[in-house]
């Protein structure tokens, strides 16, 4: 069955960086898109980033452009968000999600836990 | 950015009764394919969101017929014909046409 398991959340001061990764599983990985989104506590998603199969195209939203990089290893099924500048509206729930086969404007048909990104001095 | 805007926020449904919510988009939605790159989905409470509906109107594999989507250009409307208590949720319309991709601002469905 599709898996989505993200890492690399935690607590980070204002300014720090952090690298989230995601771990995917059960479907080839290459065939999809695959997104970013965030979900700060208590509000709604706001869709960051997405990354086209074989690493291009790529979109940011613009809160996280210059700031954020996403990027994907089809050899390891993964995709990582290396985030730098973070600020303390960067707190959020932040999910992978893997985008439906074959879209080139892709929707989001299976998503991860999520990883908690926690910004605070 | 295309804006997308919910309504109502809220709603609160008897069980067995139908359900309808409402996302507007600030332009239209269409491609040159003629699919109209509109998706909704589910968080249920505690849960990761689910895609429920996907080019406007074609559900999701496992998502049950009682979901449908309908709409055009840039007034799209979710509907749950019988309403049953594992619906309760945050219902999210997004636009899939251009990024950055856009949610709405949630409606929150409730059983009376």
């Amino acid at each position: 069955q599709v898996q989505l398991v993200e890492s690399g959340g935690g607590l980070v001061k204002p300014g720090g960086s952090l690298r989230l990764s995601c771990a995917a599983s059960g479907f080839t990985f290459s065939d999809h898109y695959m997104a970013w989104i965030r979900q700060a506590s208590g509000k709604g998603l706001e869709w960051l980033s997405h990354i086209g199969s074989r690493g291009s195209p790529i979109y940011y939203v613009d809160s996280v452009k210059g700031r954020f990089t996403i990027s994907r290893d089809n050899a390891q099924n993964s995709v990582f968000l290396q985030m730098t500048g973070l600020r303390a509206e960067d707190t959020a729930v932040y999910y992978c999600a893997r985008g439906r086969k074959g879209a080139a404007l892709p929707s989001w048909d299976s998503w991860g836990q999520g990883t908690l990104v926690s910004v605070s001095s | 950015d295309i804006v997308m805007t919910q309504s109502p926020l809220s709603l609160a449904v008897t069980p067995g009764e139908p359900a309808s919510i409402s996302c507007r988009s600030s332009q239209s939605l269409l491609y040159s394919n003629g699919y109209y790159y509109l998706d909704w989905y589910l968080q249920k409470p505690g849960q990761t969101p689910q895609l429920l509906i996907y080019l406007g109107s074609r559900r999701a594999s496992g998502v049950p017929d009682r979901f449908s989507g309908s709409g055009s250009g840039t007034d799209f409307t979710l509907k749950i014909s019988i309403v049953e208590a594992e619906d309760v949720g945050v219902y999210y319309c997004m636009q899939a046409l251009q990024p950055p991709q856009t949610f709405g601002q949630g409606t929150k469905l409730e059983i009376k």
